[in-house]
């Protein structure tokens, strides 16, 4: 199985400031012949599912604010939101969906300070 | 616009088969493009995905070793629809399962979610 880990478990981070999620999988997850990584992001609020924010590691599903945004390849992976809003506390988490079993990282819940 | 509406029961019995459906609009559920999963969590387990189904000329199945006894995911070309049964259930398998289209070709989109709590 891919495992998947997360830091941090969490962080608290001003308005108006940038705050950085990293994850990284136990192997590559980059499909060469697609040249793709295949890695999701996920917002998820209280009583809500999780809601997609970025796929393919870097391309941000419409409807979605520009300040979020997904880097990295192979193994290591970013989810930076440049400008942290008050809506934007909630638990973020990875997903990788290069092979079965599908798995996630623990999540990171954004907090203010 | 893809919708997933899941429903089924919120309190099975111990030991007894949990069962819930999930009523796709906006896509096919034979789509040669695109999977449908089962994926659960609870705070104890976080978020843990069950099984696949997809069609590519026939039907395929994937499922998670720790329930792969336990499970199965069928889809329903006639009523555009994707069913999970787990049998023999305890209360460990209390969580909020949900129906979730995605792939590597895809984009993913989650269903609302259903509680299910293993209970006497």
């Amino acid at each position: 199985d891919i495992v998947m880990t997360q830091s941090p478990d969490s962080l608290a981070v001003s308005l108006g400031e940038r705050a950085t999620i990293n994850c990284k999988s136990s192997q590559s997850i980059f499909h060469s012949s697609k040249n793709k990584n295949y890695l999701v992001w996920y917002q998820q609020k209280p009583g809500q599912p999780p809601k997609v924010l970025i796929y393919w590691s870097s391309t941000r599903e419409s409807g979605v604010p520009d300040r979020f945004s997904g880097s990295g390849s192979g193994t290591d992976f970013t989810l930076t939101i440049s400008s942290l809003q008050a809506e934007d506390v909630a638990v973020y988490y990875c997903q990788q969906y290069y092979d079965v079993p599908l798995t996630f990282g623990g999540g990171t819940k954004v907090e203010i300070k | 616009q893809v919708q997933l509406q899941q429903s089924g029961q919120g309190l099975v019995q111990p030991s007894q088969t949990l069962s819930l459906t999930c009523a796709i609009s906006g896509d096919s559920v034979s789509s040669d493009l695109t999977a449908w999963s089962w994926i659960r969590q609870s705070p104890s387990r976080g978020l843990e995905w069950l099984a696949r189904t997809y069609y590519r000329s026939q039907w395929y199945y994937d499922y998670a070793i720790s329930v792969k006894s336990r499970i199965i995911i069928t889809a329903d070309i006639s009523k555009n629809q994707v069913s999970l049964q787990l049998s023999s259930v305890t209360p460990d398998d209390t969580a909020v399962y949900y129906c979730v289209r995605g792939s590597q070709a895809s984009v993913w989109v989650w269903g609302q979610g259903t509680l299910v709590i293993v209970s006497s």
